[in-house]
């Protein structure tokens, strides 16, 4: 059973334009999320993370938000550009709990110059 | 620093081999986690060590699988014997508490023929 969802396997967005990559979990338990990415043959990276005390963090270009009555969030980016092309991979934690990240199979965006 | 270091980067193997991958965290961080990303499975936690000491092994496939932490500064990850469908990439990462980012290795590619 996935805890956590990212539905979209690829987006493709316009350089300069915005991407939106969301994520879906199911454990309510969940409250403290992170967004990684990933280039080929290089392991994730971390880019952002909430806390679920909060429904909106920003750094830069990257803006997470979440809605915990829907048990959604969404990643930002704004504007794209073409070094954004990385998978990025949704992941969610239970503070207090067993410490373990779940992580979801992860969105390859593509931005075209 | 170096960032997590592992070894080999790639390796290619015959089903029935033993398999030792490597690891060395980052100086000073408490927890290391070893992770296997697959297409169909994503990147799922295998296991993973606070202050040397395994805490949760709940991933770990099989009992072909095993993990060590003798010191601070190294981990392996054994597979004996190996299996076709062991092929995929081990990150292994570590952080300085659960709750902070977790920086990954570049991970080791191996493919069981």
């Amino acid at each position: 059973d996935q805890q956590v969802k990212q539905n979209s396997p690829s987006l493709s967005v316009q350089e300069g334009r915005i991407s939106i990559l969301n994520c879906d979990y199911t454990n309510s338990m969940f409250d403290y999320f992170l967004w990684y990415k990933k280039y080929p043959a290089e392991g994730p990276t971390f880019l952002i993370s909430i806390s679920s005390i909060k429904d909106k963090n920003e750094d830069g270009r990257f803006t997470v938000f979440l809605n915990k009555s829907a048990k959604h969030l969404s990643l930002h980016i704004v504007p794209s550009q073409p070094g954004d092309s990385a998978v990025y991979f949704c992941a969610a934690l239970k503070k207090g709990g067993s410490e373990k990240l779940v992580f979801g199979k992860g969105t390859k965006l593509t931005v075209n110059p | 620093d170096a960032g997590v270091i592992q070894s080999p980067r790639h390796e290619v193997t015959e089903m029935g081999q033993e398999v030792t991958l490597r690891c060395k965290p980052i100086s000073g961080h408490d927890y290391l986690f070893w992770y296997r990303q697959t297409m169909m499975r994503g990147l799922e936690l295998l296991i993973y060590f606070n202050n040397n000491v395994p805490i949760d092994d709940s991933g770990m496939p099989e009992d072909r699988f095993s993990a060590k932490m003798p010191n601070a500064s190294f981990s392996t990850l054994k597979i004996q014997p190996s299996e076709p469908r062991d092929s995929a990439v081990y990150f292994c990462a570590s952080s300085r508490d659960v709750y902070n980012e977790q920086f990954f290795g570049p991970g080791t590619r191996l493919t069981v023929l």
